[in-house]
């Protein structure tokens, strides 16, 4: 079983839709998960940071993490055609200095 | 807003050269990262450092594959002998040390052809 999960789409969905993207895991160690987005070509882009269980939403985005299934969302109200790239969620064990184990990342397409 | 810069874009070289990777992490940070993303493939680390040394490595991160902070604000990534297999999107990221918080903030990247 791979470490994390995360169904690589490709998803398209119509401008204003909600978008959710999704990542499951097997080491229970995380603590930490982050999203990020990636466009074409570019570097990863921090969006979302939370720790342990819960929700934390940012504007247009909420993070949600439930450790108890291992199973971490990403939420985009009102999506737009800018929301486009590919969306990749990130996990570590504790918070300082220790590597990210990202997942294969979501392909997302929102059409005008 | 300060952001984490790479270079160069983009490096073409021969199998069996050597070459350097260039990152100037985000000025306050301490902790240094290097992620690599083969095309079509998930990003996957290669190596933390922080205070002069590295803090984690992945089994990616062989002899081949060296670290350096020479100065105040550079942070190299260097690959003895390249391999074909070595041609990727290479990511230079960083973190501060504030409590227990890990964002990494990432840069443009370096796209490495070994020919």
């Amino acid at each position: 079983q791979k470490e994390v999960e995360q169904d690589p789409g490709p998803l398209s969905v119509p401008e204003g839709a909600i978008v959710s993207l999704n990542c499951t895991y097997s080491n229970s160690a995380f603590q930490y998960f982050m999203w990020y987005r990636q466009y074409s070509r570019k570097g990863p882009e921090l969006l979302m940071y939370t720790y342990s269980s819960g929700n934390k939403e940012d504007g247009r985005f909420t993070a949600q993490v439930d450790k108890s299934s291992k199973y971490i969302s990403l939420f985009i109200r009102d999506s737009q055609p800018s929301d486009s790239a590919t969306y990749l969620c990130a996990m570590t064990p504790s918070g300082s200095a220790r590597q990210l184990t990202f997942g294969s990342g979501t392909q997302l397409t929102v059409l005008p | 807003e300060p952001e984490v810069t790479q270079t160069p874009s983009h490096q073409v070289t021969q199998m069996g050269q050597e070459v350097i990777l260039r990152c100037v992490p985000i000025s306050n940070h301490l902790y240094f990262y290097w992620y690599r993303q083969i095309l079509g493939q998930k990003v996957e680390f290669l190596v933390s450092f922080y205070n002069n040394e590295i803090s984690e490595k992945s089994e990616i991160f062989d002899d081949q594959f060296s670290v350096e902070r020479p100065d105040g604000s550079n942070f190299t990534l260097k690959i003895r002998s390249t391999k074909l297999e070595d041609s990727a999107m290479y990511f230079c990221a960083s973190s501060d040390s504030g409590g227990s918080r890990n964002e990494q903030f990432f840069g443009p990247g370096t796209r490495l052809t070994v020919l």
